[in-house]
């Protein structure tokens, strides 16, 4: 059972363009929403992250915009630059004694210069 | 902090092999999690221990699979005997109490393993 659905598997995106992937999940118990980027050879690392009670949290380049009527939440990366490709794991985790994450199954980003 | 690491970093065997991953933990992080990445699976949670006690293994695929915490700094994951199928990328994630409150794992680099 896939709790939290991602797309698009893979993008390509020109130097300075709009990144946007795109989650859905099931779970309401789910409070919690982070995204997570992984670099060849290397695991994931947090990259930014959103609770429910805000549409929208924004660091730098990246936002995630967060609708909960719908159960979808986004990442955008504006002005996208090639050290931004990678793969980018949305998740969501609900209350418990270790927050366990379930992630999304991964959006491959590529930015060409 | 070296952050988590794991070894070995690529593994290749054969099936019926035993294989045994390892994991040393952030120092003063209590929490550990493995995961395994596919292609076809995404990153799936096996088992995940808080304070050396395992919490849950629901995750675990079959009895083939064993996972431990010797200590609290170190970790491992056996799988005995593999079989192609397990071929995958195995990572392990680590935490705190006050990570965990801000909903941060801390991943090592991963162990690539391929069962022939």
């Amino acid at each position: 059972q896939q709790q939290v659905k991602q797309s698009p598997q893979s993008l390509i995106v020109q130097k300075g363009g709009i990144s946007i992937i795109n989650c859905a999940y099931e779970n309401t118990a789910f409070d919690y929403f982070p995204w997570y980027q992984q670099f060849p050879g290397k695991g994931p690392a947090l990259l930014i992250a959103i609770r429910p009670d805000v549409s929208e949290k924004k660091e730098g380049r990246f936002t995630i915009s967060f609708n909960k009527s719908a159960k979808q939440f986004s990442l955008h990366i504006m002005d996208s630059q090639p050290g931004d490709s990678a793969t980018y794991f949305c998740a969501a985790s609900k209350p418990g004694s270790a927050r366990q994450l379930t992630f999304g199954s991964g959006t491959q980003l590529t930015v060409l210069p | 902090d070296a952050g988590v690491i794991q070894s070995p970093r690529h593994e290749v065997t054969e099936m019926g092999q035993e294989v045994t991953l390892r994991c040393k933990l952030i120092s003063g992080h209590n929490s550990l999690f493995w995961y395994r990445q596919t292609m076809m699976r995404g990153l799936e949670l096996l088992i995940y221990f808080n304070n050396n006690v395992p919490i849950d293994d629901s995750g675990m695929p079959e009895d083939r699979f064993s996972a431990k915490m010797p200590n609290a700094s170190f970790s491992t994951l056996k799988i005995q005997p593999s079989e192609p199928r397990d071929s995958a990328v195995y990572f392990c994630a680590s935490s705190s109490w006050t990570a965990l409150a801000k909903n941060i794992q801390y991943f090592g680099a991963g162990t690539r393993l391929s069962v022939l």
